[in-house]
């Protein structure tokens, strides 16, 4: 049964760092790997997918990384700002999208 | 190019009721999963329909159940509400299914309270 970790649960940083959240998985046998933000009582954003036969994916000032043999993908956060607080969840594709538990991020002015 | 849209945006139900909640994807996409969000238990998938047909099931009793439209938008039906139900109701789209490039794009979802 595939399980997915987020760690670590919760973040709280000065604006300005850089910072990696980390997804692990328990089976390799996935298609893609998608990050979102959720922030508080809404919906999911689109972050970032990378397709299994990809090693990396950027966006702006995100980069994902992905090493299916190791079961891990990281999330890349460079010169965070205040907007950047919010639950960040990575999800692996199978015939479903399969969801950490997420990390809660604050960045604080 | 507009978003998935869900309502209604907050329900309140007493047990006992039933209740649907409605999904419609972005254009063109054609595949419509459900997930239910809840603190104890994160994210859980509960079915996606493609072409109007159920393709996938997550483990959930028979009083959640689903359909689809020819033009694509969903509905889920959650009958003989209980206390745990309480939620918040997330629709996904994406373009295709299975194991191509498919992005899911989700909804601003339904927060559903069950009195």
């Amino acid at each position: 049964k595939q399980e997915v970790t987020q760690i670590p649960a919760a973040l709280s940083v000065p604006e300005g760092e850089n910072l990696v959240l980390n997804c692990s998985f328990t089976d390799s046998a996935i298609y893609n790997l998608q990050w979102f933000r959720q922030d508080p009582g809404k919906g999911l954003t689109s972050l970032l997918l990378i397709q299994s036969s990809q090693r990396e994916q950027t966006s702006g000032r995100l980069n994902a990384s992905l090493d299916k043999s190791s079961g891990r993908s990281t999330l890349y956060i460079a010169a965070s700002q205040p907007g950047d607080s919010a639950t960040y969840l990575c999800a692996v594709h199978t015939d479903k999208l399969i969801f950490g538990t997420g990390t809660r991020l604050q960045v604080f002015p | 190019k507009a978003g998935v849209t869900q309502t209604p945006r907050y329900l309140i139900k007493t047990r006992g009721q039933q209740v649907t909640l409605s999904c419609s994807p972005i254009s063109g996409h054609r595949s419509v999963s459900w997930y239910q969000q809840t603190p104890g238990q994160g994210l859980q998938f509960l079915f996606e329909y493609f072409s109007e047909t159920q393709r996938n099931k997550g483990n959930f009793p028979g009083r959640f159940s689903g359909r689809q439209f020819s033009n694509s938008r969903s509905e889920m039906n959650v009958s003989t509400l209980e206390l745990g139900d309480s939620a918040l109701y997330l629709c996904a789209s994406s373009r295709l299914r299975g194991a191509t490039y498919n992005e899911q794009f989700f909804g601003p979802g339904t927060r559903l309270t069950v009195l």
